[in-house]
C-alpha cells in the first residue's frame, strides 16, 4: 500500500520568509500528484496538481516539483504571508488514477 | 464556477442510527470519491465512482455503501453509527482520464458527523 509522509509536521515561520514543504511517497508507480490547502475544520483547496510525466509546477508564489523516481515532491511557498498559514496536504493517485493517498500533512504558521 | 456540493453540511446521530450524505459533483465530472477525515488526521480514501460503477475501494467499514446514480450525484449510506464514525466526509470530483483531464480532484466544503 502507498505511504505518503510529509516532513515537517509543523512549521512556524516569520513572515516574508522563503519555506519549503516535503512530501515522500513509497511507491513510485503514480499518476499524478496534487497539493492541497486546508483551513482549519474546512474543506481542501487545489493548489496544484502535477502529471507524473512532469517536473514542476507554478502558480503565484508557489512551486512544485516531483522526483518520482525517487518518490519526492516539494512544494515552495516564496515570500510566505500569514494568509499562508493553513495545513498543507499532498496526495498521490494510483496509476489507475482512481485512488488517492494523503499525507499526513504540514500545519505552517507564517507570523506577522 | 460552480463547486462541489455536499449535504447535509452538519449532522448528529445517536450510536446504532443510520445516516446518508450526498454529493453533488461538478457539472461533466463523471468520478466521485469519498474521503473520511478523523480528528487531526490526513483523510482517508473510502470509495470511488467513475460512470455510475464503483472503480476503486479504500478503508471503507461494512457497515457503509455507496452509490452514484444517473445524474451523477452520490450518496454514502452508514448503518450500526458508532462513537468511531464521528468525523468530516468529504467528497471530491473529477474528469477521468479518459475523459481527456489529468483527473484533478476537487473537494466539497465537507459533512460533519457527530455520534452521540
Amino acid at each position: 500500500k502507498q505511504e505518503v509522509t510529509q516532513i515537517p509536521a509543523a512549521l512556524s515561520v516569520p513572515e516574508g520568509e522563503n519555506l519549503v514543504l516535503n512530501c515522500s511517497f513509497t511507491d513510485s508507480a503514480i499518476y499524478n500528484l496534487q497539493w492541497f490547502r486546508q483551513d482549519p475544520g474546512k474543506g481542501l483547496t487545489s493548489l496544484l496538481l502535477i502529471q507524473s510525466s512532469q517536473r514542476e509546477q507554478t502558480s503565484g508564489r508557489l512551486n512544485a516539483s516531483l522526483d518520482k523516481s525517487s518518490g519526492r515532491s516539494t512544494l515552495y511557498i516564496a515570500a510566505s504571508q500569514p494568509g499562508d498559514s493553513a495545513t498543507y496536504l499532498c496526495a498521490v493517485s494510483s496509476n489507475t488514477g482512481n485512488q488517492f493517498y494523503f499525507g499526513t500533512g504540514t500545519s505552517l504558521t507564517v507570523i506577522p | 464556477a460552480a463547486g462541489v456540493i455536499q449535504s447535509p453540511r452538519h449532522l448528529i446521530k445517536e450510536k446504532r442510527e443510520t445516516a446518508t450524505l450526498k454529493c453533488y459533483p461538478i457539472p461533466r465530472h463523471d468520478t466521485v470519491y469519498w474521503y473520511q477525515q478523523g480528528p487531526g488526521q490526513d483523510p482517508q480514501f473510502l470509495i470511488s465512482f467513475y460512470e455510475k460503477m464503483q472503480s476503486d475501494k479504500g478503508s471503507i467499514p461494512d457497515r457503509f455503501s455507496a452509490q452514484q446514480f444517473s445524474d451523477y450525484h452520490s450518496e454514502l449510506n452508514m448503518s450500526s453509527l458508532e462513537l468511531g464514525d464521528s468525523a468530516l466526509y468529504f467528497c471530491a470530483s473529477s474528469l477521468s482520464l479518459t475523459g481527456g483531464s489529468y483527473n484533478e480532484q476537487f473537494f466539497g466544503p465537507g459533512t460533519r458527523l457527530t455520534v452521540l
